[in-house]
């Protein structure tokens, strides 16, 4: 089955620089990549995903980019906000099958 | 959090009783999930069901049970809990399984158990 590993666990920025996580899968028929925030005594979130025909997607200050070839998949948050600290989590799925999600990264936003 | 409750959203049991959890959905979404949270797990699937009465097993359902009677309504059964089920258990919802669905996550439930 899928198996989906998160790179770094924690992660300090100051205010205003970028931030990146990583995540890597085992299976190669994955095809759907979201992430999803989660702040402090909540659910996750969705904040962007990405599907296996496209190479990078982008939302304001938030990206994602896909290599399906290395099998790896990254969050990039430009201009970090105090309100951009929260726990990110990463998830891979293969048509049909149930989602796959990381470990999490706790970001920390520095003023 | 997308029309989804979940209740209790705190408790504290004892090891041998038994626990239900509810969620609650006013999305009228077709596919429903129970999942737990552990720190250095992320989050793990228990069970999901994709219509009433028509449920299935996830990764880690061993200790579980899960019935929907009603498409608005997912319950998640501990039948005499133990102290490794300690978690926070989240329920989501989707329309559908296709790959280019979302899962819509309720606000969570803290369960320790004693």
């Amino acid at each position: 089955g899928e198996n989906v590993e998160q790179h770094p666990s924690t992660l300090s920025v100051q205010e205003g620089d970028s931030a990146v996580i990583k995540c890597t899968y085992s299976d190669s028929a994955s095809n759907y990549f979201p992430w999803y925030k989660q702040e402090l005594g909540k659910g996750p979130q969705l904040i962007i995903d990405i599907r296996s025909n496209v190479g990078e997607k982008k939302d304001q200050r938030i990206a994602v980019t896909l290599n399906k070839t290395a099998k790896h998949f990254s969050l990039h948050i430009t201009e970090t906000q105090p309100e951009d600290s929260a726990v990110y989590f990463c998830a891979a799925i293969n048509y049909g099958q149930n989602f796959v999600f990381g470990p999490g990264t706790r970001l920390s936003v520095l003023p | 959090d997308a029309g989804i409750t979940q209740s209790p959203r705190h408790k504290v049991t004892e090891t041998g009783t038994p626990v239900t959890l509810r969620c609650h959905q006013t999305e009228n979404h077709r596919y429903m999930y129970w999942y737990r949270q552990d720190p250095g797990h992320g989050l793990r699937l228990i069970h999901y069901s994709y219509g009433v009465k028509d449920t299935d097993k996830g990764e880690v359902s061993d200790g579980y049970s899960v019935s929907r009677s009603k498409t608005e309504d997912f319950l998640l059964t501990l039948e005499s809990a133990t102290s490794s089920q300690t978690s926070v258990y989240f329920c989501a919802i989707s329309e559908s399984t296709s790959y280019t669905d979302t899962q819509y996550f309720g606000p969570g439930t803290r369960l320790t158990v004693l």
